[in-house]
């Protein structure tokens, strides 16, 4: 079975600052797929980025990196000069690929001006 | 542009009636997928499709049915609401291997 974990329910930061999203995740796969989807007060689940576990680089979406430990199963989301719009519950999910997406239990993130 | 509707956005209904949440989308994705979501549970899977005539049930699929008649479209089903099945229900869909998109979300009320 494949679990996602996210240890943290909320966190906060300043704005203009950098904050870190932790995840681990567990699947006896070898090939799948992580990633991190927002969801603002609008309720739309946004994707933030996407992670390959075939690849070693770690992706990167303008503001948002992830830290992909495959060995240590851990993918944390970096959100860098963090801006009021990035207040929201962030998931973090993992997928086989074509299968469902498991996803961890989300964390609210603050933004404080 | 290519998108994934769901309708209605926001219903309420009475314990024992059937409901049915619309999902259509205009990716021409072959994968959708019904989950809800719960406080305190993040998004759980109900139901999911890979193509034409196909259904799966996923974790928790009791009380809930779905169908897939063509492929733009995979409506859920819920046979004789309870208010257990209150909730907030996301649609998804996906090319194969590739990122699932999300629907609105449905919010469900059921007195």
């Amino acid at each position: 079975a494949q679990t996602v974990t996210q240890s943290q329910p909320e966190m906060s930061v300043q704005e203009a600052e950098t904050v870190t999203l932790s995840c681990t995740y567990d699947t006896s796969e070898s090939d799948y797929y992580l990633f991190w989807y927002k969801q603002p007060p609008s309720r739309q689940m946004i994707l933030v980025i996407r992670q390959e576990a075939y690849k070693q680089q770690n992706a990167t979406e303008n503001r948002f990196s992830v830290n992909f430990q495959k060995a240590a199963k851990s993918f944390s989301l970096k959100i860098s000069d963090s801006q009021l719009g990035d207040a929201a519950m962030y998931f973090c999910a993992l997928t086989r690929g074509s299968e469902k997406l498991v996803f961890g239990k989300g964390m609210k993130l603050t933004v404080n001006p | 542009d290519a998108e994934i509707t769901q309708s209605p956005r926001h219903k309420i209904t009475e314990t024992g009636r059937q409901v049915t949440l619309a999902c259509h989308q205009t990716w021409n994705h072959n994968n959708m997928f019904w989950y809800r979501q719960d406080l305190g549970h993040g998004l759980r899977l109900i139901h999911y499709s890979y193509g034409v005539q196909d259904t799966n049930k996923g974790e928790v699929s009791d009380g809930y049915s779905v169908s897939r008649s063509n492929t733009e479209d995979l409506p859920l089903t819920l046979e004789s609401a309870a208010s257990s099945q209150t909730s907030v229900y996301f649609c998804a869909s996906s090319a194969s291997q590739e990122t699932q998109y999300f629907g609105p979300g449905t919010r469900l009320l059921v007195l």
